[in-house]
Parts: structure tokens; sequence; C-alpha cells
């Protein structure tokens, strides 16, 4: 079965960092391009950043400069180092996986897979 | 502008059928970017419920059902059973931000 499992949350200072890490099981990670997403609570789902197969990435205009994505194919891992971190941080981070099928792959279409979220407080 | 626009709520009586209307730009929906929306029930992980405008995932029932016009995206849902209660977000492709983009959320109550 396929899931994917979010870590590394918790409480942090404002201009603090942290280390989100998404471990991921049941299919072929490398294959996939993959997203962080956020929701502040009583706000809506805001995407964050992604992370193509080559490596390539992209950042929300929120987080460009503070924060930075990477993944480990041989560990099945997805990372987001948060570093400067502010109040408006604070949010449910989801890990999710973008639709790629065989030959299918639409680039930037929808997230077929999602974790349960990891929450991340940013306050003195 | 690089938004995608759902009213904040809607509500029906158990049997009925509510929309949900997701509105966007030239930059998004209008250049022919696909719609997709998702379910998130408190506490849980977002659920995909339609992809590429009116397509469903295996699982999800026919009660669903999503649309595309123009800039506009809806999503239908037909025969309200109180486990519809939840948020439900349209996502698209937005070509002036260069990444993903949510709508506001809908909240959908059962009466």
């Amino acid at each position: 079965e396929v899931h994917l499992v979010e870590s590394g949350g918790g409480l942090v200072q404002p201009g603090g960092s942290l280390r989100l890490s998404c471990a991921a099981s049941g299919f072929t990670f490398s294959n996939n391009d993959m997203h962080w997403v956020r929701q502040v609570t009583g706000k809506g789902l805001e995407w964050v950043s992604a992370i193509g197969v080559g490596g390539a990435t992209y950042y929300s205009g929120s987080v460009r400069g503070r924060f930075t994505i990477s993944r480990e194919n041989a560990k099945s891992s997805l990372y987001l180092q948060m570093n400067s971190l502010r109040a408006e941080d604070t949010a449910v981070y989801y890990c999710a996986r973008e639709y790629c099928s065989g030959g299918d792959c639409p680039g930037w279409y929808y997230m077929d897979v999602w974790g349960k979220g990891t929450t991340v407080t940013v306050s003195s | 502008q690089s938004v995608l626009t759902q009213p904040p709520s809607v509500s029906g009586a158990p049997g009925q059928r509510v929309t949900i209307s997701c509105t966007g730009s030239r930059s998004n929906i209008g250049t022919g970017y696909d719609v997709h929306w998702y379910q998130h029930l408190p506490g849980t992980a977002p659920k995909l419920l339609i992809h590429g405008n009116s397509n469903r995932p295996s699982g999800v029932p026919d009660r669903f059902s999503g649309s595309k016009s123009g800039t506009s995206a809806s999503l239908a849902i037909t025969g309200l059973q109180a486990e519809d209660e939840g948020d439900y977000y349209c996502q698209s492709y937005d070509s002036s931000l260069g990444g993903l983009l949510f709508g506001g959320g809908t909240k959908l109550t059962v009466l």
C-alpha cells in the first residue's frame, strides 16, 4: 500500500529553523514529482514547494529564499528545510505525491497521495 | 490575478444536490489548465475527488462529478450524505505563479 509519513514538526521560535521529512513507501519514489502543501489553522490549503524527478525545485513566493526542498531517492525520502521561520509559517505541513503513471506524467498536475501532515508552530 | 475563487460555504439537506464553483483567470483555468478537486475532512489527509476536470478516481462514488467551462469549474454532489460534510478545494496550475494554486476552500454543511 502506498504511504507518505511526515515527521519533524514542532515548536520553534521566530527566526529559527526546522527540517521536515517525508518517508514514502509502496511505490517507486524516484518516479514521481513531490510537493509540500500547508494549511494554516482556519485557512485553506497553500502550495509551498515542489521537486521534480530530476531535482528541479520550485517555491511559492511566500517561502522562496527561506525554505529548501530536497529528496533522497535511495531512502525514498522528501525533505523541507525551513529557515528564518515566521509566525505566519505556523501550519500543518503535508507531503504529497504528484500523479505520474507509466508514460502519463503531465507535470504540475494533481496530487494523488497525501500524508497525514506534521504540525509546525512558530512562536516565542 | 492568480486566484481561484470558491464560495466560503454551501449547505444542503440529506439527499439534495449542491454545487461548488471555482472561478479562475487567464493565467490558470482560462489558459486551459485542468482543475482537480479534493475533499478535506478534519484531522485527515486531503483526498482526491476529481482529476482532470471531470474524472473520478476509483473508489469515489459517482455522486461526485466535475465540470469545467471557460475560466470556471464546478463540483457537484448529489444525494448528500452526512459523511460528505467537510472542506472542498479546487486546484490548478497558474502560469504567473509558476506553481500550483488552490482555491480558498468551501465548507460543506449537511443540514
